[in-house]
């Protein structure tokens, strides 16, 4: 199984709202990643997660907070986003952060910030 | 880091192999060549990987130059569902760890 979940699937918020996105991976891998890709472009990283420590931020504004909680779940906390913040939130997990190891991805959260 | 270069499009017809070039001529000995797809509004598939060697999975093959620096994604009976953006992706070291680096892919479209 090669399973990553993410929730919700689409959200719309207002930019004085706090919201948080989840990502969830039970193939026992021990690195999360964050990306955000916007309309008709690739995914960019935002941050990595190795063995629940924060191990790079992609100089991600602090609107953008991530949290792992434990190996299996990555949350992603948003406070007043502006609308160019919108975009679709993909979260992937790899068993490291080997370039070896293969990063899979979850369907992601569609975000839209009014 | 390992720029990739990929035609911006491709078309493929139904049930013909589709052959799709990646140039990475700055590749290091130890980053792995990785091919993802995403299909519109999904998150991107894992297709892929090797190093030196040609690589075959259920999925595709990967055709790898002996000096590295292009490969060739094949899919051997392309079928409609194989529409999507195909990222070709030298997987790199950032401060010790591994990220992947999305280029701007090829669109392919297959047509019936």
């Amino acid at each position: 199984d090669t399973e990553v979940t993410q929730t919700p699937k689409h959200l719309v918020m207002g930019m004085t709202n706090k919201k948080s996105l989840k990502c969830e991976q039970h193939m026992g891998h021990r690195a999360m990643y964050w990306y955000k890709q916007k309309a008709k472009k690739p995914p960019e990283l935002m941050f990595v997660y190795s063995y629940e420590k924060l191990s790079i931020n992609e100089s991600v504004p602090s609107r953008f907070s991530p949290e792992c909680p434990n190996s299996s779940l990555l949350n992603l906390h948003l406070h007043a986003l502006q609308p160019e913040d919108s975009a679709l939130y993909l979260c992937a997990s790899s068993f490291v952060a080997r370039t070896s190891d293969t990063q899979y991805f979850g369907p992601g959260t569609r975000l839209t910030v009014l | 880091d390992a720029k990739t270069t990929q035609p911006p499009s491709m078309d493929c017809a139904e049930g013909r192999a589709a052959n799709l070039p990646c140039n990475h001529s700055t590749i290091s000995g130890n980053e792995y060549v990785y091919w993802y797809r995403q299909i519109h509004s999904q998150g991107p598939q894992y297709i892929i990987h090797g190093l030196k060697n040609n690589e075959t999975n259920e999925m595709a093959s990967l055709i790898i130059t002996e000096d590295r620096k292009s490969s060739t994604l094949i899919l051997p009976h392309a079928t409609l569902r194989d529409t999507a953006v195909y990222y070709c992706i030298g997987y790199q070291g950032n401060s010790g760890y591994s990220t992947l680096t999305f280029g701007k892919g090829t669109m392919l479209l297959v047509s019936p």
